[in-house]
């Protein structure tokens, strides 16, 4: 089973639409999550953290679910710049490792 | 530039050549991550060291894999005998160990074995 699992897509939404990501992690030892943001051909680049509290920057809000164990991520009034590859992200402890997902794939259609 | 930088950005090269890539890390972080990922995946972690000890090492990374840090700042990953399935994209990060810890990501390196 992989650590983290995120349904690849791809999701293809007008401008302006709302759209929301999961990802689902499997090992209850993790202990640090985030959104990476990945253009074609480009690195990994960090979007934002997540906490338990959930947390908002701008247009884009991120969830955690401990008991439930999955990571959200919702993009508001979406932007053709928003296109691009997100990457769930997941630390462990043990090992002190990150995961990352297959990344889903947005295109946002003009 | 103060970023985690990339050497060489490409590598052709043919099946059975070693190969060399080099990974200058943010100057104040302690913590140096190599990892692959090819087309469709996501990031697949190889190795990490804190400082110059090579902590980690994944069951991806065979023999033919060796990465070294020797002072604790740059660090290369070497590939001896390439195949064909090493082609990938070779990316490396750093962070600074702590209960914050994030990964800040270089260019990479893209291989193509023939």
């Amino acid at each position: 089973r992989k650590e983290v699992e995120q349904d690849p897509g791809p999701f293809n939404v007008p401008e302006g639409a709302t759209v929301a990501f999961n990802c689902t992690y499997s090992n209850s030892a993790s202990q640090s999550f985030f959104w990476y943001r990945q253009d074609c051909r480009k690195e990994p680049k960090l979007l934002m953290s997540v906490y338990s509290s959930g947390n908002e920057d701008g247009r884009f809000t991120a969830q955690l679910n401990r008991a439930s164990q999955y990571i959200s991520l919702l993009i508001r009034d979406s932007k053709l710049s928003d296109s691009a590859t997100y990457l769930c992200v997941v630390n462990i402890i043990t090992g002190n490792q990150f995961y990352f997902g297959t990344g889903t794939s947005l295109t946002v259609i003009p | 530039d103060t970023g985690v930088s990339q050497d060489p950005r490409h590598k052709i090269t043919k099946r059975g050549q070693n190969v060399t890539f080099r990974c200058d890390p943010i100057s104040e972080h302690n913590r140096l991550y190599w990892y692959r990922q090819t087309l469709g995946q996501g990031p697949e972690f190889l190795t990490y060291f804190q400082n110059e000890a090579q902590l980690e090492k994944s069951r991806l990374l065979s023999d033919r894999f060796s990465a070294e840090r020797p002072k604790g700042s740059f660090s290369t990953l070497e590939i001896q005998r390439t195949e064909q399935g090493d082609s990938a994209m070779y990316l490396c990060a750093s962070s600074l160990a702590g209960t914050a810890e994030k990964l800040f990501f270089g260019s990479g390196t893209q291989l193509s074995v023939l």
